[in-house]
């Protein structure tokens, strides 16, 4: 079975301040991790995705991620915040295989960004 | 390039009544799903497919039907609607193979059941 959690519901930052979302895995089999992002009234659009080699990745709009095995984790950060960044944030898991249909979300981060 | 289009945007339903969401995408996908999302929840999947004729259920099927006779449409219904499937629906697509790699998302449906 694989589940994922996010701490913290609501995420405040300053204007240029660092952002940092958490997010915990839990997964039997390799995961494949992803962060996507849901503006206002809007479908969510994938920010980037872990799924082999290199554990630090890079997405759109100066996010990264890094997959921690040992932690099981993959928080989301970027070194300045926007005010265009203000949106809810979902981490979500899959694997291969069986586990390689379904996609399974955390309950989401709103960030909010303050000038 | 149409992408993932659901129809309707907003529908109010009456407890018992049945309905249709409409999902097409433009992009040759075999993969289409339909999730939830309620407001703390997150998004939950309630149906996928694999491909034209193969359906199966996510986290929380009950109460909804799918199909997928072509590979462009994945219509969801409702068939006795409950106040409880108040939420906002979306479908997704993606090309398929061992694993998702990337989910396209419709804007949505906001759906409320009286």
């Amino acid at each position: 079975a694989q589940s994922v959690t996010q701490l913290g519901s609501h995420v405040s930052v300053s204007e240029g301040a660092l952002v940092l979302l958490r997010c915990n895995y839990s997964s039997s089999v390799p995961p494949y991790l992803f962060w996507y992002v849901q503006y206002p009234n809007q479908g969510l659009q994938l920010l980037l995705k872990y799924t082999t080699g290199a554990t630090l990745v890079k997405g759109i709009n100066g996010f990264e991620a890094e997959f921690k095995k040992s932690e099981t984790s993959f928080h989301l950060t970027k070194p300045s915040a926007h005010m265009s960044d203000a949106a809810e944030y979902f981490c979500a898991v899959s694997g291969v295989g069986e586990y390689g249909n379904k996609l399974v979300f955390g309950a989401g981060t709103i960030l909010r960004v303050k000038s | 390039n149409a992408g993932v289009t659901q129809t309707p945007k907003f529908q109010v339903l009456k407890t018992g009544q049945s309905m249709t969401l409409q999902c097409a995408q433009d992009m040759n996908h075999e993969y289409m799903s339909w999730y939830r999302q309620d407001p703390g929840m997150g998004l939950r999947l309630i149906h996928y497919s694999v491909g034209a004729g193969i359906t199966d259920q996510g986290e929380v099927p009950n109460g909804y039907n799918v199909s997928r006779s072509t590979t462009e449409d994945f219509p969801l219904r409702l068939l006795s609607a409950a106040p409880s499937q108040t939420s906002v629906y979306f479908c997704a697509s993606s090309y398929s193979g061992q694993a998702l790699e990337k989910l396209f998302f419709g804007s949505g449906t906001q759906l409320s059941v009286l």
